[in-house]
């Protein structure tokens, strides 16, 4: 079993819409958290770090359940710009662990 | 200021062939990551160095697979002997502080490997 698991999508919403995906993680001792994004033949760029609390960046909120062990990524009225792979990433032992990514395509 | 770079972008060998693949990182940047992005998957961990130790290589598939960082700063990673199964994209990231997994890293663009 993977230690991160994201549904590869891929989710195909028209601009303005909401969409919101999330993340499994495996392993209990992981100790914080990321979304990154990735385009396509591009390296990954990150997006934002998920904290306990919960958190926003603009458009873009992040959720944590440490008991449930998934992550949420929430993306508000969305653009063409934010087609793009997004990648669930998990730290543990100054490890990143990498899901292999949930594919966002907004259409005009 | 300058990214990580990461050389070169393409490269073509045919199994049985030793490459090496070079990164530079950010200047001043202590922690370096070598990482293995297989088609439509995330990246995997390979290797982590703080300045010129190697902390970490618990993520090498094989000992075909040697990375090193003599001074600290540019790192290269050499796959002997390649294989049909090395073919992927290899990523280098650098990060400023030595808990780098509690910090960004950031990526190169990757050298894109095809083994024929």
């Amino acid at each position: 079993r993977k230690e991160v698991e994201q549904d590869p999508g891929p989710f195909n919403v028209p601009e303005g819409a909401t969409v919101a995906f999330n993340c499994t993680y495996s392993n209990s001792a992981s100790q914080s958290f990321f979304w990154y994004r990735q385009d396509c033949r591009k390296e990954p760029k990150l997006l934002m770090s998920v904290y306990s609390s919960g958190n926003e960046d603009g458009r873009f909120t992040a959720q944590l359940n440490r008991a449930s062990q998934y992550i949420s990524l929430l993306i508000r009225d969305s653009k063409l710009s934010d087609s793009a792979t997004y990648l669930c990433v998990v730290n543990r032992e100054d490890k990143l662990s990498f899901g292999a990514g949930t594919t966002v395509t907004v259409r005009a | 200021g300058a990214g990580v770079s990461q050389s070169p972008r393409y490269k073509v060998a045919k199994r049985g062939q030793d490459v090496a693949l070079r990164c530079d990182p950010i200047s001043g940047h202590v922690s370096l990551f070598w990482y293995q992005q297989a088609l439509g998957q995330g990246p995997e961990f390979l290797t982590y160095f703080q300045n010129e130790a190697q902390l970490d290589k618990s993520g090498l598939p094989s000992d075909r697979f040697f990375a090193e960082r003599p001074e600290g700063s540019v790192s290269t990673l050499k796959i002997q002997r390649t294989q049909q199964e090395d073919s992927a994209v290899y990523l280098c990231a650098s990060s400023l502080v030595i808990r780098a997994s509690s910090y960004e890293q950031y990526f190169g663009p990757g050298t894109r490997l095809t083994v024929t």
